[in-house]
């Protein structure tokens, strides 16, 4: 069965540096999840969208924006990177009105040096 | 998750049983997943309990008391793959607990 797929998986920048990370749900699910997860940390939420608009707000710095696009697809968006910001970030999907299960993504591994 | 409170540690032997306990506070409420993530990997779903009472799949059990605010994970056989967080996320409060680290040793 088809997963959801992020990309890139890894991705190094530099400080002060933009980066954009890609999620791309499970065919038919409208719901996107963003999550941080720090080194022996928890996944954070960040921010969620469903049929292309926002649903939720996390702890989302002002320095991050993401969207949510026609085909469902999501981007988040990071800029003036900072040496915090390196984590894993998780992508999940959902269906919403059936049991809302979020599926995540495998993550991607951002590194600022 | 500031509401939610889990064990930080277990350690249990192959074939044993081991329940993991979590409590919640949230202002509303629509259910209780429960994950399991290994060392740099993704969560993975394991069970979503919205009505009081056990939920039972294979070797993984959960059980939820709405009015307790209160949820276990009970995990039976285990096995070393079993070696693990596992997180506790009420819905409403989308987020997790800080996870509980389980270990199964030979």
């Amino acid at each position: 069965a088809a997963g959801v797929i992020q990309s890139p998986r890894h991705l190094i920048k530099e400080k002060r540096e933009t980066a954009t990370l890609k999620c791309y749900p499970i065919p038919r699910h409208d719901t996107v999840y963003w999550y941080q997860q720090g080194p022996g940390q928890d996944p954070q939420f960040l921010i969620s969208f469903y049929e292309k608009m926002q649903s939720d707000k996390g702890s989302i710095p002002d320095r991050f924006s993401a969207q949510q696009f026609s085909d469902y697809h999501s981007e988040l968006n990071m800029s003036s990177l900072e040496l915090g910001d390196s984590a894993l970030y998780f992508c999940a999907s959902s269906l919403v009105g059936g049991k809302e299960t979020q599926y995540f993504g495998p993550g991607t591994r951002l590194l600022v040096l | 998750g500031q509401n939610i409170d889990q064990p930080t540690e277990m350690t249990a032997t192959e074939g044993a049983i081991v329940q993991i306990n979590c409590t919640y506070q949230t202002s509303g409420f629509n259910g209780l997943f429960w994950y399991q993530q290994h060392a740099g990997e993704a969560p993975t779903f394991l069970s979503y309990n919205v009505l009081d009472g056990l939920e039972e799949k294979g070797r993984f059990s959960s059980f939820l008391s709405r009015s307790k605010g209160y949820s276990y994970l009970l995990l039976k056989e285990l096995q070393m793959k079993d070696s693990a967080s596992y997180l506790c996320a009420p819905r409403d409060e989308l987020s997790f607990g800080a996870g509980t680290t389980v270990t199964v040793r030979a």
